[in-house]
């Protein structure tokens, strides 16, 4: 089975960075997305990584730790478009996703 | 298509009707997920397919669902006998072939029992 932990919402200025982390226990592990979900909207594809470390893409970058079950995303210069729910996904005999995290950005 | 179409957009129906669920793929992809949606919660995976085989289907809440895919294209979940707690958005999404590809998300279905 796959346990996914993530905080449920966070709340940042304009400008400012935040960092969503993620905790996952999962059977198997194929790689780790990270999704964005506006509200009454579908989900979006914002980032996948297999390897541990780094990827940098534009203002949002993705973390992973595979022998700690543990990603995170990092917004920064946040903008106000930003406000969404940010979904963890852990890809392993299936893709399940995190309950999600609401990021607020007040100006 | 150019991307995944589901319809309807919105249903609404009475307890203990039938329903159906209709989703396009995106041309090409053989990897077809169904998710459900209830409001604020975060996505229930429900069944996978690859082509028209569904390796997983051990999310399906209970017996009154069930989901095909023919042609190893468009997939219709049914749900039988509709329950209040059944309401929420259905969300179908699409991959190139179900290994390490994102997922394309539809609009979603949101279904409404009264």
């Amino acid at each position: 089975g796959q346990n996914i932990d993530q905080p449920t919402e966070m709340t940042a200025t304009e400008g400012a960075i935040v960092q969503i982390n993620c905790t996952y226990q999962t059977s198997g592990f194929n790689g780790l997305f990270w999704y964005q979900q506006h509200a009454g909207e579908a989900p979006t594809f914002l980032s996948y990584n297999v390897l541990d470390g780094l990827e940098e893409k534009g203002r949002f970058s993705s973390f992973l730790s595979r022998s700690k079950g543990y990603s995170y995303l990092l917004l920064k210069e946040l903008q106000m478009k930003d406000s969404a729910s940010y979904l963890c996904a852990p890809l392993g005999g299936k893709l399940q996703f995190g309950a999600g995290t609401q990021v607020v950005v007040t100006p | 298509g150019a991307g995944v179409s589901q319809s309807p957009s919105n249903k609404v129906t009475e307890k203990g009707k039938d329903v159906e669920l209709r989703c396009d793929p995106i041309s090409g992809h053989t990897a077809l997920y169904w998710y459900r949606q209830s409001l604020g919660q975060g996505l229930e995976f429900l069944i996978y397919f690859q082509g028209n085989s569904a390796p997983d289907k051990s999310g399906l809440p209970s017996d009154r669902f069930s989901a095909e895919r023919t042609g190893g294209s468009v997939s219709t979940l049914t749900i039988q006998r509709t329950q209040q707690e059944d309401s929420a958005v259905y969300l179908c999404a699409s991959s190139l072939d179900g290994r390490n590809e994102k997922l394309f998300f539809g609009s979603g279905t949101q279904l409404s029992v009264l």
